[in-house]
């Protein structure tokens, strides 16, 4: 057990649909990264955040937004969902953000849109 | 060109074997070299951990990296039908997001 949880482990829906991932760090972890596992592009970065405050931005589409909040847990929010938006979504943590420190991933959310 | 080469495989060794993966990469630029295990239905927990070029050895789980080739592998030895599962290799530089290789998938088989 990383000690990152990440709810709900499973969700269906339709397109055009809404969804909000949530993630929750490893204790005393500010930095928290989204991203996105798909069996054709692998696990992409999606954004990171750090202590609330967006650090680095990856391949998220614009239908995408996330948020860190004051607890620190995260919040990845997917809007207008496409059929290819079905994939696992990992959230992982780390202390600071820095490069050399270790990103522990949390168990992951399945999307499935139909 | 993908900036991180892996072959998915799926690759299947009987238990014991010495087990060679391995990821080429593109971006010269890449100093941290990690590599990943992800059991099925689980999150990706780090294996290994190397910063720019050398060996690093963990137990039964050697790490190598040569900047000169742009190429990094992951020795197992002795393997056993726990270590089943996909590996994926992932780099960055400086504080640069993580990037992965798309996992190679193994099966060691009892």
């Amino acid at each position: 057990d990383s000690g990152v949880t990440q709810t709900p482990k499973h969700l269906i829906t339709a397109t055009g649909q809404r969804v909000t991932l949530r993630c929750s760090p490893r204790s005393g972890d500010l930095s928290v990264y989204w991203y996105q596992q798909s069996l054709d592009q692998g696990l992409q970065f999606l954004i990171q955040y750090y202590n609330g405050e967006e650090r680095a931005k990856g391949n998220i589409l614009e239908r995408f937004s996330a948020q860190q909040f004051p607890d620190l847990h995260s919040e990845l929010n997917l809007s207008s969902l496409e059929l290819g938006d079905s994939a696992l979504y990992f959230c992982a943590s780390s202390v600071r953000g820095d490069s050399q420190e270790t990103q522990y991933f949390g168990p992951g959310t399945r999307l499935l849109v139909l | 060109q993908k900036e991180v080469e892996q072959d998915p495989g799926p690759l299947s060794v009987p238990e014991g074997a010495i087990v060679s993966l391995n990821c080429t990469y593109s971006n010269s630029a890449f100093q941290y070299f990690m590599w990943y295990r992800q059991y099925s239905r689980k999150g990706p927990e780090l294996l290994m951990y190397t910063y720019s070029s050398g060996n690093k050895e963990d137990g039964r789980f050697t790490a190598q990296v040569d900047k000169s080739s742009k190429y990094i592998s992951l020795f197992i030895r002795d393997s056993q039908p726990s270590d089943s599962a996909t590996y994926l290799c992932a780099m960055r530089s400086g504080n640069t997001p993580l990037v992965f290789g798309k996992g190679t998938r193994l099966s060691v088989i009892a």
